[in-house]
């Protein structure tokens, strides 16, 4: 079935770095934009990047910008987020989600239709 | 950047009754607004895109409405399941930012 399984989180100490990747089945993958929204604790959904289906775009919230970098790997169905110089603030469940698109009259709409559940994120010392 | 804005931040309510919860955007949007349901310890849901768009397998007692900056998610008749926190998220420019979220909970 169409899924996406987040992998990479753990325990990371400030100022150090992670990556995580986002494995992607069910679906053709290089025919979607793919995101990254993350969750801190008790808190609510923060959009935090997200990439075209080519892989040569990528946007970012100005919270992770120079820190993080997205990527993709199309023939291999995943994505990954290489973060950098993580403070307690990056502390949060990180979720991939599909980005899909629906031509309504002459516009494009994006929505998130598939997300997965979430890989976890701590900083502290 | 556009801000979104939702309220009111929580609401108890029960089961039967009709639930409305309004997103605000700092910019004209048009209808490019989805809303989306979390229940706790699991991912968001898409429940409507464009803002009045139904997504597939969303029960027909969720509707949504608005344009520009005004926008209303609307549960006819609340059931047991609809308990949860919704978002709402503006999908006009990035970043794609989403609104801090409604908690609806049981009266």
């Amino acid at each position: 079935q169409v899924q996406l399984v987040e992998s990479g989180g753990g325990l990371v100490k400030p100022g150090g770095s992670l990556r995580l990747s986002c494995a992607a089945s069910g679906f053709t993958f290089s025919d979607y934009y793919i995101t990254w929204v993350r969750q801190a604790p008790g808190k609510g959904l923060e959009w935090i990047s997200h990439i075209s289906n080519s892989g040569g775009d990528m946007y970012y919230a100005d919270s992770v910008k120079g820190r993080f970098t997205i990527s993709r790997d199309n023939a291999k169905n995943s994505l990954s987020l290489l973060m950098h110089s993580l403070t307690a603030e990056d502390t949060a469940v990180y979720y991939c989600a599909r980005l899909t698109a629906v031509v309504l009259g002459l516009f494009d709409y994006y929505y998130m239709d598939v997300w997965g559940k979430g890989t976890t994120v701590t900083v502290s010392s | 950047d556009i801000q979104m804005t939702q309220s009111p931040s929580s609401l108890s309510a029960s089961v039967g009754d009709r639930v409305t919860i309004t997103c605000r955007a700092s910019q004209s949007i048009s209808n490019y607004l989805n809303w989306y349901q979390q229940k706790p310890g699991t991912a968001p849901k898409l429940l409507i895109y464009a803002a009045s768009g139904l997504h597939r397998g969303v029960p027909s007692r969720f509707s949504g409405s608005g344009s520009g900056t005004d926008f209303t998610l609307t549960i006819s008749s609340l059931q047991p399941e609809d308990f949860a926190t919704y978002y709402c998220q503006q999908s006009d420019s990035s970043p794609f930012t989403f609104g801090p979220g409604t908690k609806v909970d049981i009266k």
